[in-house]
């Protein structure tokens, strides 16, 4: 079974448009997080949940708005996309005990 | 704030050679974690180091870490094809429940 789940894989959009990203994790972990990886590779943190609570919330235009129902989901919706939005973003868990799990990631392609 | 430099950004190197990559972080941390990436996949675990003086192996990979100059390695030890890949160094926040990640190696090994 996956740890790290998240839908879709592929995300093709226009301009404007809002998508939504889910995440779902079976570890059991309190902590889930979202990360943005740019064209350069670079990975950088957007949120992170601890126990479906907001902890981290970095910097990140309103337009992306996370929702966590449980501790086990954290899913990313995001408002009138641009075309800066194009990213991959990688939906993330941990536990008490040292480790992050990462999901496969979603490729987003705004056109 | 914390900020996580690695180098070289990018490493070609032939087959049977061994090499380094070297990973500078700025404050104090919890853990220091590898991570490799193939093209368009997700992010693989390869180790977490927790203490001064840690040293892990795995294969032709080893690790280490030095929490007083703030630095980790990454040694390849007579590189093979199949390592080809990006290299992420990512510390531990401590306290702030995030990791932030160096910019990635890209390594590419040629036969």
């Amino acid at each position: 079974d996956t740890a790290v789940s998240q839908t879709p894989k592929y995300l093709v959009t226009q301009m404007g448009n809002d998508k939504s990203i889910k995440c779902e994790q079976n570890l059991g972990h309190d902590t889930m997080y979202w990360y943005k990886q740019d064209s350069k590779k670079f990975l950088k943190i957007m949120f992170s949940y601890n126990n479906k609570e907001l902890i981290i919330n970095e910097t990140v235009p309103n337009r992306f708005s996370p929702k966590s129902p449980d501790k086990a989901h954290l899913n990313l919706h995001i408002n009138s996309l641009e075309l800066g939005d194009s990213a991959v973003y990688f939906c993330a868990s941990s536990g008490r005990i040292y480790g992050y799990t990462f999901g496969s990631g979603t490729r987003l392609t705004v056109v | 704030e914390l900020k996580v430099e690695q180098n070289p950004l990018f490493l070609s190197m032939q087959e049977g050679k061994n090499y380094t990559i070297y990973c500078n972080y700025s404050t104090t941390s919890d853990r220091l974690y590898w991570y490799r990436q193939d093209p368009g996949k997700s992010l693989e675990s390869l180790f977490v180091l927790l203490s001064n003086g840690a040293v892990k192996q795995e294969g032709r990979l080893m690790a280490s870490l030095d929490t007083k100059a703030r630095l980790s390695t990454l040694h390849i030890t007579a590189a093979v094809h199949d390592l080809s890949a990006t290299y992420f160094c990512a510390v531990d926040h401590a306290g702030a429940q995030k990791l932030v990640f160096g910019q990635g190696t890209r390594l590419t090994i040629n036969p």
